[in-house]
């Protein structure tokens, strides 16, 4: 298996833009998770599907950012409008049972 | 509720001697522990996971790892450091609560090696 795939591994990008990231999980895991990873605040959970239903949203940071999840196999995390405090490193993961397995992470920069 | 908390921010060791993680946890129910790598630039790696079997743990790269209930503790140990250890060490908890199995992360060790 290829593992979690994400796509762009970067993305730069004006402020007010916006950013579609993307994730294709691994074959047969039923849950998706999207993270944020900043220095400062380390690890954050955003949001995550099961069966791809939102379950807990709680940590998306406010109303510009939205995550779908149409099929077992594709989810998308967007940001719009983006501000350069969006920088950071964004992780999904999925799992079947326990343990997550990430992808290699979009390094989002706005300027 | 759970928490964790990694007791080391940094850690330096020198190739070929002990390492050794701290991680505490805090939960309502009976935990899944889990320890992830991050190499630079790279996503994050299971190294290896604890789920109520076996407390002695032993994972990929020659990791190990001890459930101690009483300590409520699950410390990352490798006999021999290797330069390809120097990474960032993330212990997690996962309790069941809300049946997703939702992580609760560390804030993460940072580990150097030197020659």
């Amino acid at each position: 298996d290829a593992g979690v795939i994400q796509s762009p591994r970067h993305e730069v990008t004006e402020m007010g833009q916006e950013v579609t990231l993307r994730c294709k999980p691994i074959s047969g895991h039923n849950s998706l998770f999207w993270y944020r990873q900043t220095m400062m605040r380390g690890l954050e959970l955003l949001i995550y599907f099961n069966n791809n239903v939102p379950i807990d949203d709680s940590g998306m940071p406010e109303d510009r950012f939205s995550a779908k999840m149409p099929n077992a196999s594709f989810s998308t995390l967007k940001i719009q409008p983006s501000e350069p405090r969006d920088s950071a490193v964004y992780f999904c993961a999925s799992s079947f049972h326990l343990e997550q397995y990430f992808g290699p992470g979009t390094r989002l920069t706005v300027t | 509720a759970q928490s964790v908390t990694q007791l080391d921010s940094h850690v330096s060791v020198s190739e070929g001697t002990p390492v050794l993680l701290r991680c505490n946890y805090s939960s309502s129910y009976s935990p899944s522990l889990f320890w992830y790598v991050q190499h630079p630039n790279k996503g994050l790696q299971l190294l290896l996971k604890y789920t109520s079997a076996a407390t002695l743990v032993k994972g990929i790269n020659g990791f190990e790892a001890e459930f101690k209930k009483s300590e409520t503790s699950f410390h990352l140990t490798k006999p021999s450091a290797h330069m390809s250890d120097a990474a960032e060490y993330f212990c997690v908890v996962s309790d069941h609560s809300d049946s997703w199995g939702k992580f609760q992360f560390g804030a993460g060790t940072q580990v150097v090696v030197t020659p």
